[in-house]
């Protein structure tokens, strides 16, 4: 089936620790994206990636790091410097990164401890 | 400033009946629209979309209407299921761009059988 698959759907990480999320699409779509919900808000961007090797920041992005080696892959890295973590984190991807809608994964839920 | 507004958190009909959810914009910039359905501790699910260009987009039960002069969109579901019971979130972009995205904070919808 094709889709984002983000990894894991629940993580909990200690305070002053660094936490990798996955995500994964088998759409070959060029563009790729991190996004932030907290309750009772919107989404916001983290990072987007326009095409491998590439990326740049969203309106959030202190605190995160992301890296795009491979066409299918974005993970993002929330880091200790983070100060308010705990969120609901969605990865989404795009044919291109003008002009198309963007698809979302299932979300991983992270909780800092 | 709060680019995307949804001024209702929550709305509730009956099953059968016609569900209204309003989406207020103030950057004239704005020319893609976009509505996404949410269900909790899931990713958003694009619905349907609309182009400046247009006033009327139609899907099935998901018809969008967009009032330019007004900075005003709204999405009808006719008839109401109680599956369309989640919360649903209008989203805008200017110029094509998909890291654009200015989602608003979502409505509640809760169909009642």
């Amino acid at each position: 089936d094709g889709g984002i698959t983000q990894s894991p759907k629940y993580l909990f990480r200690k305070e002053g620790q660094n936490v990798t999320l996955s995500c994964e699409q088998n759409l070959n779509h060029d563009a790729m994206y991190w996004y932030r919900q907290d309750p009772g808000q919107g989404l916001r961007l983290i990072y987007y990636s326009q095409i491998v090797n590439d990326f740049q920041k969203g309106d959030i992005a202190e605190g995160y790091s992301v890296s795009r080696e491979k066409k299918e892959s974005f993970p993002l890295t929330v880091t200790s410097a983070q100060k308010n973590p705990t969120a609901f984190y969605l990865c989404a991807s795009s044919i291109a990164a003008t002009g198309n809608t963007i698809y979302f994964g299932e979300g991983s839920w992270l909780t800092v401890v | 400033d709060q680019q995307v507004k949804q001024n209702s958190p929550s709305l509730s009909v009956q099953e059968g009946r016609i569900s209204i959810l309003n989406c207020d914009y103030t950057n004239s910039m704005f020319d893609y629209f976009l509505w996404y359905k949410k269900y909790p501790a899931e990713g958003p699910t694009f619905l349907i979309s609309i182009s400046s260009i247009k006033d009327k987009n139609e899907d099935g039960r998901f018809t969008v209407f967009l009032n330019k002069s007004a900075k005003h969109l709204s999405l009808h579901i006719v008839p109401s299921q109680p599956g369309d019971s989640a919360v649903y979130f209008c989203a805008a972009s200017a110029g094509g761009s998909n890291y654009k995205l200015t989602f608003g904070k979502g409505t509640l919808l809760t169909v009642n059988p």
